[in-house]
């Protein structure tokens, strides 16, 4: 198993550009969810799935979507790039929201000017 | 809304002694759980606590989860080099509104 992936493991975009990071399991984990992490600020939920088909909003959602079309794939979407979103992007899967433990990919550092 | 304090947030200890960081949560949690982040790392899980007043010991690690499942505890005895990192808590609050939320702490940077 592959485990938890994520694309690309750096980007730099310039403020008002919009992109997809990328996150697939191949654990057949029905929840999985997003965070940002930034200095002092531990680890912040941004949206989360408990299943295909459905998504739901956490701590800092503003400025990013979701979907959720297949069990493997969970894509984060930034609509309009702005530079308090310079952050470390974690995709995070579990079997199950509460409690199993979660997976989480390695990790993409997005740089925003 | 739930939330999870971690304190203290940075720690440097000598190596070999020993190294305690404390969670807490403003709401009764279901259950709560440890991370690890290394350095440029990812968070990896360590251990999960369910009951109340429960400890659970991994080696040189002793995890607690108070009576009133608001805070919990991780020990490390005689630390080492490969302690370095970040620890986390994660916590699900025990309401049934917030299903699929959980929040973690700031952390503890232990150098």
């Amino acid at each position: 198993n592959a485990g938890v992936t994520q694309t690309p493991k750096f980007q730099v975009l310039k403020t008002g550009q919009s992109m997809t990071l990328q996150c697939a399991q191949d654990m057949n984990h029905e929840y999985m969810s997003w965070y940002r992490q930034d200095p002092g600020m531990g680890l912040r939920l941004i949206h989360y799935s408990v299943g295909a088909g459905i998504t739901d909003q956490g701590e800092v959602p503003n400025g990013y979507n979701v979907s959720r079309s297949t069990t493997e794939d969970f894509p984060l979407r930034l609509l309009s790039a702005a530079p308090s979103q310079t952050s470390v992007y974690f995709c995070a899967s579990s079997y199950e929201p509460r409690s199993y433990e979660q997976y989480f990919g390695p990790g993409t550092r997005l740089t925003v000017t | 809304g739930q939330q999870v304090m971690q304190i203290p947030q940075y720690q440097h200890v000598q190596e070999g002694e020993d190294f305690t960081t404390y969670c807490n949560s403003s709401t009764t949690l279901s259950n709560i759980q440890w991370y690890k982040q290394r350095p440029g790392g990812h968070p990896v899980f360590l251990i999960q606590l369910v009951k109340s007043g429960e400890v659970k010991k991994q080696k040189r690690l002793t995890f607690q989860f108070g009576e009133a499942k608001k805070n919990s505890s991780l020990h490390i005895t005689a630390t080492q080099t490969t302690d370095v990192g970040t620890y986390f808590c994660a916590g699900n609050n025990a309401g049934g509104t917030s299903y699929g939320k959980r929040t973690f702490g700031q952390g503890n940077i232990l150098t």
